[in-house]
Formats: C-alpha cells, sequence, structure tokens
C-alpha cells in the first residue's frame, strides 16, 4: 500500500516570510496524483495545490508552489509571504491513477503550521 | 453551487451503540467517499460510493457500512461501536469517480463513543 510521511508535525513561520513544509511517498506505481489540503481549525478541508505525476513542470498556485522530485519520491509545499491565514493543519495526500485505487487518497499525519504576527 | 454538507455536526454515543452519518454531496457530484480522521491523524479512507454502489474500500471492518441515494447523498453506519470510533468523521464528494480532479470535503461530523 502507499504511504505518505510528513516528518515535520509543526512548524511556523513569521508573517510574510516563506515556509516549506516537507512530504514524501512510497508507491511503485508511475502515475499518479499529489495533492496538498488545508484543514483550519473550522476542520473544512480545502485543496491547496494539485501535482500530476506525469508532468515535470512543478505546480504553482498564486503563493503556493511545490518541488516535485518523482525519483526521489518528495512532494514538498511552499508558501510565500505567509499571511495569518495561512495557519493550519497542511495534509500532504497520494492518489493513484489507476483503477479502483484511484479512489482512495492516502494521507500523511499534517504539519500544523504557525503564523507569527 | 451548493458545497458538501454533513450531518450531525456533533455525536455522543456509548459503546455497542449504532450510529447514522449523512452526507450531501456537492452539486453536479455523483461520488462520494468517507473518511475516519482520528485526533492527530491524517483522515483514513473508509469506502467510496458511486452510482449507489461501494466502489473501494479501506481497511475497515464491515460494520462499517454505506449507501448512496439516487440524489447521490450518502449515509455512514457504524454498528457496534468501540471506544476507537472515536474520530471526525469527513465526507467528500467528487464529480466521477477515478477522475483526476480533487476531492470537496464537508466539515465533518464529531463522533465521541463512551
Amino acid at each position: 500500500a502507499q504511504t505518505v510521511t510528513q516528518s515535520q508535525p509543526e512548524m511556523s513561520v513569521q508573517e510574510a516570510e516563506t515556509v516549506t513544509l516537507s512530504c514524501t511517498y512510497d508507491t511503485s506505481e508511475s502515475d499518479y496524483y499529489l495533492f496538498w489540503y488545508k484543514q483550519p481549525p473550522s476542520r473544512q478541508m480545502i485543496l491547496v495545490i494539485r501535482q500530476e505525476a506525469y508532468k515535470q513542470q512543478n505546480a504553482t498556485e498564486n503563493r503556493f508552489s511545490v518541488n516535485f522530485q518523482k525519483a526521489a519520491k518528495s512532494f514538498s509545499l511552499k508558501i510565500s509571504d505567509s499571511q495569518l491565514g495561512d495557519a493550519a493543519m497542511y495534509f500532504c495526500a497520494y492518489r493513484s491513477a489507476f483503477g479502483n485505487t484511484g479512489n482512495q487518497f492516502y494521507f500523511g499525519t499534517g504539519t500544523s503550521l504557525t503564523v507569527i504576527p | 453551487e451548493t458545497g458538501v454538507t454533513q450531518s450531525p455536526t456533533h455525536l455522543i454515543k456509548t459503546r455497542g451503540q449504532q450510529v447514522t452519518l449523512r452526507c450531501s454531496s456537492q452539486s453536479g457530484h455523483n461520488t462520494v467517499s468517507w473518511y475516519q480522521q482520528a485526533l492527530g491523524q491524517g483522515p483514513q479512507f473508509i469506502f467510496q460510493y458511486y452510482r449507489e454502489e461501494e466502489n473501494g474500500r479501506g481497511n475497515f471492518p464491515p460494520r462499517f457500512s454505506g449507501l448512496q441515494f439516487p440524489n447521490y447523498s450518502s449515509e455512514l453506519n457504524v454498528n457496534a461501536l468501540e471506544l476507537d470510533d472515536s474520530a471526525l468523521y469527513l465526507c467528500a464528494s467528487s464529480r466521477i469517480a477515478g477522475d483526476s480532479g480533487e476531492q470537496f470535503f464537508g466539515p465533518g461530523t464529531r463522533l465521541t463513543v463512551l
């Protein structure tokens, strides 16, 4: 089974600074999708950014960008110009592109991000 | 566009009881997935429903069961509740099973088993 590892239980960043959250995954598949979700205290999971494994170009969404290293099975999230509203739990998630296993998201244990004013 | 909704918000049950959690999918979505999120953990996939049939299941015992209705809303039923079932239960909907797109999550139901 696929596994997703987030080795940073907690991170903090000064407002307006940049922070990088780490994620590694283990899979034998060649095609898959990777996601970063944000879960604020309100509990609702919100998609931050998505990466297709077959695309070499790293995904970007405004202040959020990823560093996708397929050979190293690494998928880190960079948040630039951090804002107070970025404070939340961040989850890295993996999803296969194949068959029925593609229905299942595998989540890491999360990184709690604190933004310091 | 209406988002994913879940009911109830909170629920307290005692060990051995049965519980039903409900989820309304986002407009235009025909696939619903359920996740269990224990405190301090990431969500764990329970199962997915597509066209009213189970379409993939995680490592959960049969006492976790579900339904999907013609309007694509869904229920999660848990029988013989155990203390370890205490968790946040998340429902997520998507347009098509196996689609490469995201899943849209509801706010969750917090279940406490005493």
